[in-house]
């Protein structure tokens, strides 16, 4: 089973900066990546998909790059709505299989 | 509007079952690959089940043999027969949108809540 590790678990930063974070697969899995913001008490938002895609209604400030093992999500100012947990997850190629990082918390100071 | 809605969800004895269903409305449910997440109170997501659009089905480990996935086009439908239920598997549970050959699922439903407990 393909494992994914999300660095780091917490994140602490102020409107306007920078945030980045990492998503790392245990082998390959090409460019079968997305990424996910979730708030509480809501389901999973779609912001990412096939590593570098931004889904329908994203901002431009979320930006996704990476192939084979190694991933990250950009969000280039934050914004205090950008406060959430972010999930990588990714597809296995045959059967297709699917898991979750285990999730990065962002905080806005 | 695109929408998916879940239902069915309760408290159940271990080793009971439990059916969920999702209606999805607003899209061609026929086109989607169909999927099922849960996640327990305070940890990540976690892959349940998956159904492609032609109708292959697909499972991780932790449910196979245990958990069952259909759809019913003709009523817009996703379904999760659960049996042999275990106190492990108290989550809510989400139906989720892919498109087939895109990793994203881009549309979620807002859960049901599923609770095994004596």
């Amino acid at each position: 089973e393909i494992v994914l590790t999300q660095s780091p678990a917490t994140l602490s930063l102020s409107p306007g900066e920078r945030a980045t974070l990492s998503c790392r697969a245990s082998q390959s899995v090409s460019s079968y990546l997305a990424w996910y913001q979730q708030k509480p008490g809501q389901a999973p938002r779609l912001l990412i998909y096939d590593a570098s895609n931004r889904a329908t209604g994203i901002p431009a400030r979320f930006s996704g790059s990476g192939s084979g093992t190694d991933f990250t999500l950009t969000i280039s100012s934050l914004e205090p709505e950008d406060s959430a947990i972010y999930y990588c997850q990714q597809r296995s190629n045959w059967p297709p299989k699917y898991t979750f990082g285990q999730g990065t918390k962002l905080e806005i100071k | 509007e695109v929408q998916l809605v879940e239902s069915g969800g309760g408290l159940v004895q271990p080793g009971g079952s439990l059916r969920l269903s999702c209606a999805a409305s607003g899209f061609t449910f026929s086109w989607y690959d169909m999927h099922w997440v849960r996640q327990a109170t305070g940890k990540g997501l976690e892959w349940v089940s998956a159904i492609a659009s032609a109708g292959d089905s697909y499972y991780p480990g932790s449910v196979k043999g245990r958990f069952i996935i259909s759809r019913e086009n003709a009523k817009d439908s996703l379904y999760l027969q659960m049996n042999s239920l275990r106190a492990g598997d108290t989550a809510v549970y989400y139906c989720a949108r892919a498109r087939t050959g895109r990793i994203g699922f881009d549309i979620w439903g807002h859960g049901t809540m599923v609770t095994v407990s004596s």
